[in-house]
């Protein structure tokens, strides 16, 4: 059954704490991306991996961080610099077949700031 | 800038009746305009996906067309049924090596037994 997985569905931080979401694919796919989903706001992009060990900020990159270590995997830490984490983060892989190219999304993230 | 809007924000209709939502791009240099689907609390589904080159797509009840040249796309949706309630996401992919999606807010719908 392939898809993308993230956990947990919610995350609880404390100030100053680094928390870390995890993201995981088994559909092959070369492409991963992180969101942040705020009400009232469109999907703002954070970081996106187009290949393993390389990874480029996106529009909101400030106060979070990713690693791309293995293909699958694609997690991301939001550290103590980020103020407003609270959102719902979403994350997605893509592989460009052709001139087609979709994202496929996980069931997302809420964090929730104590 | 690329930006991407969708009209109406919120529509709630009753069952059985056709509806069309709306989704307008102010750059058509893009790559592809999707649909998506989004269930409250969950991820997003895709629904359709258009080539710049291509003019309209359907899947079932769902017809999304594409007039890049007025920067443009229209999601129809016949039929309604309930459980086709849910926030509806148009984005576009800017064309070029760096082929991030850019997203508008939304339709909200809800479709009333």
């Amino acid at each position: 059954d392939g898809g993308i997985t993230q956990s947990p569905k919610y995350l609880f931080r404390k100030e100053g704490q680094n928390v870390t979401l995890s993201c995981e694919q088994n559909l092959n796919h070369d492409a991963m991306y992180w969101y942040r989903q705020d009400p009232g706001q469109g999907l703002r992009l954070i970081y996106y991996s187009q290949i393993v060990n390389d990874f480029q900020k996106g529009d909101i990159a400030e106060g979070y961080s990713v690693s791309r270590e293995k293909k699958e995997s694609f997690p991301l830490t939001v550290t103590s610099a980020q103020k407003n984490p609270t959102a719902f983060y979403l994350c997605a892989s893509s592989i460009r077949s052709g001139t087609q190219e979709t994202q496929y999304f996980g069931p997302g993230t809420r964090l929730l700031v104590l | 800038k690329q930006e991407v809007t969708q009209i109406p924000a919120a529509l709630s209709v009753p069952e059985g009746e056709n509806l069309v939502l709306n989704c307008s791009f102010t750059d058509s240099a893009i790559y592809n305009l999707q649909w998506f689907r989004q269930d409250p609390g969950k991820g997003l589904t895709s629904l359709l996906l258009i080539q710049s080159s291509q003019r309209e797509q359907t899947s079932g009840r769902l017809n999304a067309s594409l007039d890049k040249s007025s920067g443009r796309s229209t999601l129809y949706i016949a039929a309604s049924q309930p459980g086709d309630s849910a926030t509806y996401l148009c984005a576009v992919t800017r064309a070029g090596n760096n082929r991030k999606l850019i997203w508008g807010l939304g339709t909200s719908l809800a479709v009333n037994p």
